[in-house]
Parts: C-alpha cells; structure tokens; sequence
C-alpha cells in the first residue's frame, strides 16, 4: 500500500516564504507530483519530481529525497492568490496516488 | 494550450440511474485517470487506462464502473447503478505524452449529485 502524509493547514503572510512538507511511504514509487487546488476547481500541475534534489520554476520550487521518502514545496514571495490547498501525489506503476492536501491561509 | 475536456459540468440523477461521464483527452497523452473528491476529502483514485485497457484500479472501481474509449478519442466512465454516496467531483486526467507518469493534467469535472 501507500501511505502520504501531509499537514492539513498552513498559515503565513503575503510576501513572506512557505514550505510545505510531504512524506511517503509506498513500494514501487516512480516520483512525486505537487499539484495545486483550489476551492471548487480541478488540481493543476506544478511539478514532478524523479531524482533527488531540488527543482525551481519561478516562485515555487520542490525538492525531493528519495532515500528519506521526503518532498517539500517552498513557495516564495507569496501572493493572495496563492491561497489554495497543496497535494502531494506519488506514483507508482500506471496510478497517481493523492495525500490529504494541505490547506495554505495567506494573511495580508 | 491543450486541454482535458469534461461533459457534462454538473449532472443530477436518481439513484440507482446509470449515468455515462465523458473527457476528451488532451491528444498525443496515451495515459487516462478517473478520480473523484468528494466534498471537503481528498482526491481518490479510481481507475487508469492505457493501450485500451486497464491498468490499474482500486477498491472504489467496483463492478458498478466501467471505463471505455468507445470511438479512441472520448474516455468515458460509466457509473451502472449510482448511489447516493456515487455523490462528488470526478475528475479526468491524461498524461503520459512524453512517458508515463511525466505529467498528468486535470479537466474541470463533473459535479455528479445523487438524489
């Protein structure tokens, strides 16, 4: 089986950084998706990451540690409409398996 | 840019009503998902398809699914005999354009309500 853990909510404050935490644990694992969601709406691709370390696309980056069964998303310079929830996604074989997501509260 | 389609947005039936969920994928993707979140829960996988079969399903897929590309272009999920609990978002995703598991891309999806 899988198992992605992931903390339910988040806080922090427009301009400030963020980073979200996911750990896995799961046989046959591929690699590791970040997707974003918000209320209402379908999730949409962030990243994937295969090999160990960190990949960066503008104000998000993701870093990913295979041994450790560990991924982070960090966001920076963060924007009200960054407020949405986060989920970590592993694959293995031909499924995408969700964590729980995490909810991210932006404060002005 | 490229798409994953949906139809319909919002569907509403009587229980134990069949109801056909339709997505176009996106057209060079060979891998499609279903997967639904109900409201306020995560998104739960249901099944993948590739090469016109399935490849792998969970617990949720029962012998009430079915999943078909009935002309090789629309991937559609069929629900036989719906529940009230059937009641959720589905969602559509495709990827694999550029081998499996690289991308995978969400439609909109089907509000699909159960009365």
């Amino acid at each position: 089986g899988q198992n992605i853990d992931q903390p339910t909510e988040m806080t922090a404050t427009e301009g400030a950084i963020v980073q979200i935490n996911c750990t896995y644990q799961t046989s046959g694992f591929n690699g590791l998706f970040w997707y974003q969601q918000h209320a209402g709406e379908a999730p949409t691709f962030l990243s994937y990451n295969v090999l160990d370390g960190l990949e960066e696309k503008g104000r998000f980056s993701s870093f990913l540690s295979r041994s450790k069964g560990y991924s982070y998303l960090l966001l920076k310079e963060l924007q009200m409409k960054d407020s949405a929830s986060y989920l970590c996604a592993v694959t293995r074989d031909d499924k995408i398996i969700f964590g729980k997501g995490t909810r991210l509260h932006i404060l002005p | 840019e490229p798409e994953v389609t949906q139809t319909p947005s919002h569907q509403v039936t009587q229980m134990g009503q069949e109801v056909i969920l339709r997505c176009v994928p996106i057209s060079n993707h060979l891998y499609f998902y279903w997967y639904r979140q109900i409201l306020g829960q995560k998104v739960e996988f249901l099944v993948s398809f590739y090469n016109n079969e399935i490849s792998e399903k969970s617990e949720i897929f029962d012998d009430q699914f079915s999943v078909e590309r009935p002309d090789g272009s629309n991937f559609t999920l069929k629900i036989r005999s719906t529940k009230l609990e059937d009641s959720a978002m589905y969602f559509c995703a495709t990827g694999g354009g550029g081998g499996a598991n690289t991308e995978a891309f969400f439609g909109q999806g089907t509000r699909l309500t159960v009365v």
